[in-house]
């Protein structure tokens, strides 16, 4: 247990549903991301926020849409998502923007 | 383009041998490497390495960074059932401007058998 917590763990949605995904942390950071990983691919950065606020958005599609109400929780909403977005989304949290992350089990989402 | 390239991609070793997992970088204001283990999802912290030359030990394992070489290894001896996993690395840079600070490798995945 690494004191990040992701749910669901698994996910299947159709391209016209809406769902979202959860992510909370219970180390006090003041940092949280969303990452992608994909088969074969390195981890991709999607969104950095540092105390609530979003510092970076890495060129991610307007069908992710993040949200941060709190520096302990972290939310990723998803809507017409594309077959090719099939992935493990990682929700992680650092003390210090980039600072030994911390992450969570991940969410497997498949898109049909 | 800022790259990190792990070595090998995939290994296949017996309980008790000895392996070595390579990582090579090329960033501009390289500021710290860092080694995680993913085993089923969550990639878990195992080392942060800033200074050339300096060995970090945790148990079996092990991590060196060569700055010069703009590389580093992680080493496990003895090895383990349990070491099977996925073995990132990612490389810390200093940016103005705010792009990405965070460069992570493919991973290396080990499978130890019994």
């Amino acid at each position: 247990e690494t004191g990040v917590t992701q749910t669901p763990r698994h996910l299947v949605m159709g391209m016209t549903n809406k769902k979202s995904l959860k992510c909370e942390q219970h180390l006090g950071h003041n940092a949280m991301y969303w990452y992608k990983q994909s088969a074969k691919k390195p981890l991709e950065l999607m969104f950095v926020y540092n105390f609530k606020e979003q510092t970076e958005n890495n060129s991610v599609p307007s069908r992710f849409s993040p949200e941060c109400p709190n520096s302990s929780h972290l939310f990723l909403h998803l809507h017409t998502l594309q077959p090719e977005d099939s992935a493990l989304y990682l929700c992680a949290s650092s003390q210090e923007v980039f600072w030994k992350l911390f992450f969570g089990s991940g969410t497997q989402l498949s898109v049909l | 383009e800022d790259k990190v390239v792990q070595s090998p991609l995939s290994l296949v070793v017996h309980e008790g041998d000895t392996v070595t997992l390579n990582c090579s970088y090329e960033v501009t204001n390289f500021r710290s490497l860092l080694w995680y283990k993913q085993e089923k999802k969550a990639p878990t912290f195992l080392f942060m390495l800033t200074s050339s030359g300096i060995e970090k030990k945790s148990g079996r394992l092990s991590s060196i960074l060569d700055k010069k070489e703009l590389s580093s290894i992680l080493n496990i001896t003895a090895t383990q059932t349990g070491d099977s996993a996925i073995y990132l690395c990612a490389v810390d840079r200093d940016t103005q401007g705010g792009s990405e600070k965070l460069v992570f490798g493919k991973g290396t995945k080990l499978t130890v058998n019994p």
